[in-house]
């Protein structure tokens, strides 16, 4: 199956740790992407890497930090989470950056921190 | 910055009747943005249903349609006759004109009575 997938689906924890999710895309692409979706469902781009190599950060937290091992992998770390850290975490990919190019998304990680 | 505003955050339709979801677009850069409907069902990831790059044409795709209006700036998402299976959320996003950073607006939960 040619996917972008997610885990974990949700993760509860407690302000001041770390938490670790991840992203891989089955589809081939070169470019992928993390957004946060926060309470107000406002949906905000937070990194794109193209081809393991950062192409967007967007003004977020030096607390996160993506980490991309290849071009099929990008996973989001957050060190020491904050009680606004608490969203719905989307990674996405698409063939290249351009502009045409379709992003597909996965279904999200739920993050709580109590 | 960009944005993308989507006034009804909750829209009930009875089937087979028809449905329009409001989206008015803000954009700053140089050039007319490209318009998108993302679409979620449950349990799904984000998944792109219609697109238009050209002012004033129309995009379409399962039986929803969406017409760039530079005017107005505005891109409504209609159907004349809606099925329970198109319930979901549907967001609407635009990226610039030769960029790629997609902005969303904050979504419309559809709910379609049987």
């Amino acid at each position: 199956e040619t996917a972008v997938f997610q885990t974990p689906n949700y993760h509860v924890t407690q302000v001041g740790n770390e938490v670790s999710f991840n992203c891989k895309q089955t589809l081939g692409h070169d470019t992928m992407y993390w957004y946060k979706q926060d309470s107000k469902k406002l949906l905000k781009i937070m990194f794109s890497y193209n081809n393991k190599q950062l192409i967007v950060n967007e003004t977020v937290p030096r607390r996160f930090s993506p980490q991309s091992s290849d071009k099929a992998h990008l996973n989001l770390r957050i060190k020491s989470v904050e009680p606004e850290d608490s969203a719905v975490y989307l990674c996405a990919s698409s063939y290249d950056w351009g502009e045409y190019a379709e992003q597909f998304f996965g279904p999200g990680t739920r993050l709580t921190v109590l | 910055g960009d944005s993308v505003t989507q006034t009804e955050g909750q829209v009930t339709v009875s089937e087979s009747k028809s449905l329009i979801i409001n989206c008015t677009y803000s954009a700053t850069s140089i050039g007319y943005p490209n318009l998108f409907w993302y679409v979620r069902y449950p349990g799904e990831g984000l998944q792109l249903l219609l697109k238009v790059i050209t002012a004033g044409q129309k995009g379409s795709s399962r039986g929803f349609e969406a017409t760039y209006n530079k005017e107005a700036t505005s891109f409504h998402l209609q159907k004349a006759s809606v099925q329970e299976s198109d319930s979901a959320v549907y967001y609407c996003a635009l990226s610039p004109h030769m960029g790629y950073k997609l902005t969303f607006g904050t979504g419309t939960s559809l709910l379609v009575d049987p």
